[in-house]
């Protein structure tokens, strides 16, 4: 089935410097990804949507000038934090849809936990 | 964009009772209507999903209602388990393709 990979899983940076988190699809093309923050016990809030080859679309409230997105190849997608603070501290998720199979579902990377302090 | 009401935000079953999650939705264009299981710390794992062209879809012990009229959708645990408990998030999708996801359940099964 469609994998995507995501990394770090894990990260801890300090205030002020920028952090980059990874998303492959290893076994399929993921024209599209879409990136989510999840704050503990909420629920996965989108972010934006990462498009190959062209501009993110961030949603409402989402700094694009913070939260720097890069989908420069059909398998990979970035989130770079810049300038971390202690309140981007959260749990970061992508995923992506395989669109050789439109029966199927979304596949979720397995996350990245940052953590600035 | 898609407006995702999911209730109740908690429930608490005894083990072998069933469990139901209603997700209450805006864009009547949505065309796609999973329901994601997370435990704590890992990814949403689909576990169920039902497309706009049928009304309802079973899986063993786990079954998904769908009511495009009224633009909501369920979940249906029976036989509920200890290993069921976790959170349950509703994400239907829009024109975009995007999920929004519901609010979340948190399910507890009591053995």
């Amino acid at each position: 089935g469609a994998v995507v990979s995501q990394h770090p899983s894990r990260v801890i940076c300090k205030s002020g410097t920028s952090v980059k988190i990874e998303c492959r699809s290893l076994d399929f093309q993921a024209t599209t990804m879409f990136w989510y923050r999840q704050f503990p016990k909420k629920s996965l809030m989108l972010m934006a949507t990462s498009n190959e080859g062209s501009k993110a679309t961030y949603e409402q409230g989402v700094e694009k000038d913070k939260f720097l997105i890069n989908h420069a190849s059909l398998t990979l997608s970035t989130l770079t934090v810049t300038s971390a603070h202690p309140e981007d501290s959260s749990f970061y998720i992508c995923s992506a849809r395989d669109w050789r199979a439109a029966a199927k579902g979304y596949t979720f990377g397995s996350g990245t936990r940052l953590t600035v302090v | 964009g898609e407006n995702v009401e999911q209730h109740p935000s908690t429930l608490s079953v005894q083990e072998g009772d069933s469990a139901v999650i209603k997700c209450t939705y805006s864009d009547s264009a949505s065309n796609y209507f999973p329901w994601y299981k997370q435990e704590l710390g890992k990814r949403p794992q689909l576990i169920i999903d039902i497309r706009s062209n049928v009304g309802e879809k079973k899986d063993q012990r786990i079954a998904v209602t769908l009511n495009k009229t009224a633009k909501h959708f369920s979940l249906h645990i029976t036989e509920t388990q200890p290993e069921d408990s976790a959170v349950y998030f509703c994400a239907p999708r829009g024109n975009n393709n995007d999920m929004r996801f519901g609010a979340g359940t948190r399910l507890t099964v009591k053995p």
